[in-house]
Order: structure tokens, then C-alpha cells, then sequence
């Protein structure tokens, strides 16, 4: 599966959109990118997953770009309890493998 | 429909013993899979059930096993405790494994004195 990187952290503002990055530049064509974030201590949370096209939903839209290299998760109007390690995940989940690879994640931190 | 469900929450053992976690799974999946998460190591898998079988094994030695019941109810053992076997113990479900999204539990807050 393809290895990610997102940036350690990140500030947004309350109200504000957070937009936060992730690179897959080695992710294959049968490969998607989901989403995940983990409230301290909690169990993860799925946020949103996409292949090609951007998708949306009641919590985050996702963009992906057109060569698939890159992503971007957006949650629209950040409030205080959006503060999480968000994690970003490439996965074939083909061979019945169910095995998530999680990296670091990128910690955001919602400022009043 | 209700979620991930992981019992107990936390669990306090001595080194050299050995413990036992349960997941019930969300109603209608058939699979579970097992992390451990550690601030050193992060997120890691433990191994993936399907059917009673184990379909995926993570990096993890022979301490660490588990096995999954007909309701898809699965329990989770790890054998001979360490120091370092603290570790927030997560499983996922989904439907049927694979490409399916998963959804996590609580997960269960192990303690090795």
C-alpha cells in the first residue's frame, strides 16, 4: 500500500475551514484515500474515502487531484471538538486484507 | 444501529499474565480486525477476521492471538504479559472486510504492572 505524508500540525481558527494535506505520490489505481481522525485517546472515527472524484459529506469534503497524487481534506466551518490527529490513508483493501497501514497523522488544533 | 462495542474499557494486569479482550462487532459485519496503538509505534495491526478465520496477520509474536465466533463476535488474547504490551487495544468491523470501510470501537485501555 502506498505510504502518505501529512504535516506533523496544524492551526484553524473557530469557524474558519481547515484544509489539511496529505501526498500519496506512489498510490496505484485501484487504491483509495480515506480519512480518519482520532480524539485523543479515542477510538479512530471515519471522516470520508474517495478514488478519483471529490466526494463530500455531513463532515468533510475531499479533494483529490487530478493524477491522484495528492489530497485534501476540508471541514468546512472548524469548531473546538474538530481538535484531533487526522489521519490519511492510502488502501487497496483488495485480498481480503482489511489491514489499515495509519502513519503519523497530522494533529489539528481548533483555536478559539 | 449501535457501534463498535469493546469490553472491558480498561484492565489492569501484572507482567506474566495473560488477558483477554472482547469486540462485538456493528450488527451485520463479518469482519473485525485488531490494532494496538502505542505513542512509540502508533497504529498497528494486530490481525483481521472473517468467518471465524483469521485472514491477515499483522507483525505482532505468537503471544498475541485471537480468534472469532459465529455471531462475529471476537475476542482477542495476548499471552505471558510485558511491560510492553501497554497499549490502547482497538478493533474495527466492517461487512465484509476487504475494501469495505471500517468502523472502530472504544477501544479497551491495557495496563502491564
Amino acid at each position: 500500500d502506498a505510504k502518505t505524508t501529512q504535516p506533523p500540525s496544524m492551526d484553524c481558527a473557530e469557524g474558519r475551514a481547515a484544509n489539511l494535506p496529505c501526498n500519496h505520490s506512489t498510490i496505484s489505481g485501484n487504491e483509495y484515500v480515506y480519512w480518519y481522525r482520532q480524539i485523543h485517546s479515542q477510538g479512530p472515527q471515519y471522516i470520508i474515502h474517495g478514488l478519483k472524484n471529490n466526494e463530500t459529506n455531513e463532515m468533510a469534503s475531499l479533494i483529490i487531484t487530478e493524477d491522484r497524487k495528492s489530497s485534501t481534506l476540508i471541514l468546512p466551518h472548524a469548531t473546538l471538538r474538530d481538535t484531533a490527529v487526522y489521519y490519511c490513508i492510502v488502501w487497496r483493501g483488495s485480498g481480503n486484507t482489511g489491514k489499515l497501514i495509519f502513519g503519523q497523522g497530522t494533529t489539528l488544533q481548533v483555536k478559539p | 444501529k449501535a457501534g463498535v462495542t469493546q469490553t472491558p474499557r480498561y484492565l489492569i494486569k501484572t507482567r506474566g499474565q495473560q488477558v483477554t479482550l472482547s469486540c462485538s462487532p456493528i450488527s451485520g459485519h463479518r469482519s473485525v480486525s485488531w490494532y494496538q496503538q502505542t505513542p512509540g509505534q502508533g497504529l498497528q495491526f494486530l490481525f483481521e477476521y472473517f468467518s471465524e478465520t483469521q485472514r491477515n496477520k499483522g507483525n505482532f509474536p505468537g503471544r498475541f492471538s485471537g480468534r472469532q465466533f459465529s455471531n462475529s463476535r471476537s475476542e482477542m488474547n495476548v499471552s505471558t504479559l510485558e511491560l510492553g504490551d501497554s497499549a490502547l487495544y482497538l478493533c474495527a468491523s466492517s461487512l465484509n472486510g476487504g475494501a469495505d470501510t471500517q468502523y472502530f470501537g472504544p477501544g479497551t485501555r491495557l495496563t502491564v504492572l
